[in-house]
């Protein structure tokens, strides 16, 4: 079964600076996902990342996949504030399911 | 469209009591999901649904129930709510291409169980 692991699991960022969030699992997936949840907010996807090498960016996100090594990152340049949020990737499991990592929640200050 | 929607947003149970959330997507999926959230522990896999008249246990399914009679509707049933079940309720639908499973997600319920 699938297992995802996500680190950190907290990040205080200061803004204008970079920064990545590791994204490890256990088994072969297909294919690797990157959701944004805001507070109290459902969530909302961001990339989906479809073979080895693959990479994705939208403003100051990038997501990248290595199917060799099970990883995938979602690197952070140059913070802001509005990207406050927690963060999840997931992958994919038997029978159509996602299974996800914990989350890891970024907050960017001043 | 209105994509997932999720009914209601917040409700407040008495141990014991029951409830069925429902949740109603506009988009044809043909896979529909209930998860829970609880701080530290991510989202977890209540049951799924892969068409209509067809469900699946997830990793969490004891104490639920679910039922998919028509394929834009997917119910998360609770019989007898127990205090552990105060959680936020995600529905999730998908279809499914080239083995991508990219899930849109509901808005959310909030139950408490007291």
């Amino acid at each position: 079964e699938l297992k995802v692991e996500q680190n950190p699991l907290f990040l205080s960022m200061q803004e204008g600076k970079n920064y990545t969030i590791y994204c490890n699992y256990s088994t072969t997936s297909d294919r690797l996902y990157w959701y944004r949840q805001d507070p109290g907010k459902s969530l909302e996807s961001l990339f989906v990342l479809l073979s080895n090498g693959a990479v994705k960016q939208e403003g100051r996100l990038m997501a990248s996949l290595d199917t060799k090594a099970r990883l995938s990152t979602l690197h952070i340049t140059a913070a802001v504030h509005d990207l406050s949020a927690t963060y999840f990737c997931a992958g994919n499991d038997q029978g159509g399911k996602l299974i996800f990592g914990q989350g890891t929640e970024l907050s960017v200050k001043p | 469209n209105a994509g997932v929607t999720q009914t209601p947003k917040f409700r407040v149970l008495k141990t014991g009591q029951s409830m069925t959330l429902l949740c109603a997507q506009d988009m044809n999926h043909e896979y529909m999901y209930w998860y829970r959230q609880d701080p530290g522990m991510g989202l977890r896999l209540i049951h799924y649904s892969v068409g209509e008249g067809t469900t699946a246990k997830g990793e969490v399914p004891d104490g639920y129930n679910v039922s998919r009679l028509k394929k834009q509707n997917f119910l998360l049933g609770l019989e007898s709510a127990a205090p552990s079940q105060t959680s936020v309720y995600f529905c999730a639908s998908s279809f499914i291409r080239v083995l991508i499973y990219e899930q849109y997600f509901g808005p959310g319920t909030r139950l408490t169980v007291t």
